[in-house]
């Protein structure tokens, strides 16, 4: 199957600080890519739609200067939060959508566990 | 609004089958996934269905009645790894991906 990689897969930082986050597709285009983020035993709720080469599609109450979406290639999509406070701690997961159509299956990757101090 | 249920927690013993239901209200729908997430890990993809009826994959197995807004996910013969959270996700007419809050299965010897 399709795999998607995500780094780092865990990072502790200081209040203020931005971390960056990678969503890589190895072996397959994508074309979309999803950010989700899951808080300790809670469903994951998706943060942004990132389309190559276009701006990121911010769902409602995500701020979209608190967390930058950057999606440059078919493989390469990335997640800046910017000053990260406590409440920003949480688990951060990638989705990749493999082919054209929108109904086609999302492939995730493992997550990365943020902390902010 | 948009609604997916499932059951909070399941038990079941390991070699047994267990079934895990989904129902869902959404506005369309144009496919139905499970997901199966272990404690700290990020979803793994197990099934799709968009046509009525039963896929079969191993020991896991997923039926959709698009008629009644229903789906399940049998598994069987089942192991000690199989202990995790079972996600339903359905895609509206926006293809828009709703989630289930999952179905938290444990798996007693």
């Amino acid at each position: 199957g399709a795999v998607v990689s995500q780094h780092p897969s865990w990072v502790i930082c200081k209040s203020g600080t931005s971390v960056k986050i990678e969503c890589r597709s190895l072996d397959f285009q994508a074309t979309t890519m999803f950010w989700y983020r899951q808080f300790p035993k809670q469903s994951l709720m998706l943060m942004a739609t990132s389309n190559e080469g276009s701006k990121a599609t911010y769902e409602q109450g995500v701020e979209k200067d608190k967390f930058l979406i950057n999606h440059a290639s078919l493989t390469l999509s990335t997640l800046t939060v910017t000053s990260a406070h406590p409440e920003d701690s949480s688990f951060y997961i990638c989705s990749a959508r493999e082919g054209q159509g929108d109904a086609d299956t999302q492939y995730f990757g493992p997550g990365t566990r943020l902390t902010v101090l | 609004g948009q609604n997916i249920d499932q059951p909070t927690e399941m038990t079941a013993t390991e070699g047994a089958i267990v079934q895990i239901n989904c129902t869902y209200q959404t506005s369309g729908f144009n496919g139905l996934f499970w997901y199966q997430q272990h404690a700290g890990e990020a979803p793994t993809f197990l099934s799709y269905n968009v046509l009525d009826g039963l896929e079969e994959k191993g020991r896991f197995s997923s039926f959709l009645s698009r008629s009644k807004g229903y789906s399940y996910l049998l598994l069987k013969e089942l192991q000690m790894k199989d202990s995790a959270s079972y996600l339903c996700a359905v895609t509206d007419s926006n293809y828009q991906l709703i989630w289930g809050a999952g179905t938290k299965l444990i798996i007693k010897p």
